[in-house]
């Protein structure tokens, strides 16, 4: 069966210093990679998605930056973090669509406290 | 464009009542319909999926919902509640071709003892 890890879980970090959150997926070959932020009172949003290795699409213009290293790990970054990006991250997986539909699965989440 | 809209931010049952989670969407195609559950600090599991077969979809944990095209809406229930299904619930909308879900704003579910 397939998993998805997030980690760190938790994380406190200084305004102005950089960030790194890595998402892995166990037991699928080459997943559909999607990082969402789930900001307090603002929902879910789509930040981030890839659908291969070096490939990463942007849904949102912002302080961030995703890199797809390798198959099934996904890695969220930042070289300067704003207060705004507090907020508890998701990354998802999907298999390639049959018939275009792709159910995401999520992964535990980190929660990021920047301050 | 597509949205989607939960009606009640938070809801509140008594254990063993009928639990009624409202999610209205708008979408100029078909859609694909979506409800997730998430525990605190935890993240989003999927509880079922509307995918254009049948209209009455189950899902897990004795929840189940119907798509209604004519009323635009993916309501979310089960028949009696309890303590355990006491979390936050988020409908999403995809289609064709779309990578992103377009989730609602959520519903937090109490569940009174």
């Amino acid at each position: 069966s397939q998993t998805i890890h997030q980690w760190p879980a938790t994380l406190v970090q200084p305004v102005g210093s950089p960030l790194s959150l890595e998402c892995t997926v166990e037991g699928t070959s080459n997943p559909n990679l999607y990082w969402y932020r789930q900001a307090a009172g603002r929902g879910l949003q789509l930040l981030f998605y890839s659908v291969g290795i070096g490939q990463i699409s942007s849904e949102v213009p912002q302080n961030l930056s995703a890199s797809r290293p390798q198959d099934r790990q996904f890695i969220l970054s930042s070289k300067k973090l704003l207060l705004s990006d507090s907020g508890f991250y998701l990354c998802a997986w999907s298999v390639k669509g049959f018939k275009d539909l792709e159910t995401q699965y999520f992964g535990p989440g980190t929660r990021l406290l920047v301050l | 464009a597509q949205s989607v809209t939960q009606l009640g931010s938070h809801v509140s049952v008594s254990e063993g009542a009928l639990v009624l989670l409202r999610c209205n969407y708008s979408s100029s195609v078909p859609p694909y319909l979506f409800w997730y559950v998430q525990y605190p600090n935890q993240g989003l599991q999927l509880l079922l999926k509307y995918t254009s077969a049948a209209t009455l979809v189950k899902g897990i944990n004795g929840f189940e919902a119907e798509f209604k095209k004519s009323e635009t809406s993916f309501h979310l229930t089960k028949p009696s509640a309890h303590m355990s299904d006491a979390a936050e619930y988020f409908c999403a909308l995809s289609y064709p071709g779309r990578r992103a879900l377009t989730f609602g704003s959520g519903t937090r579910l109490q569940v009174q003892p």
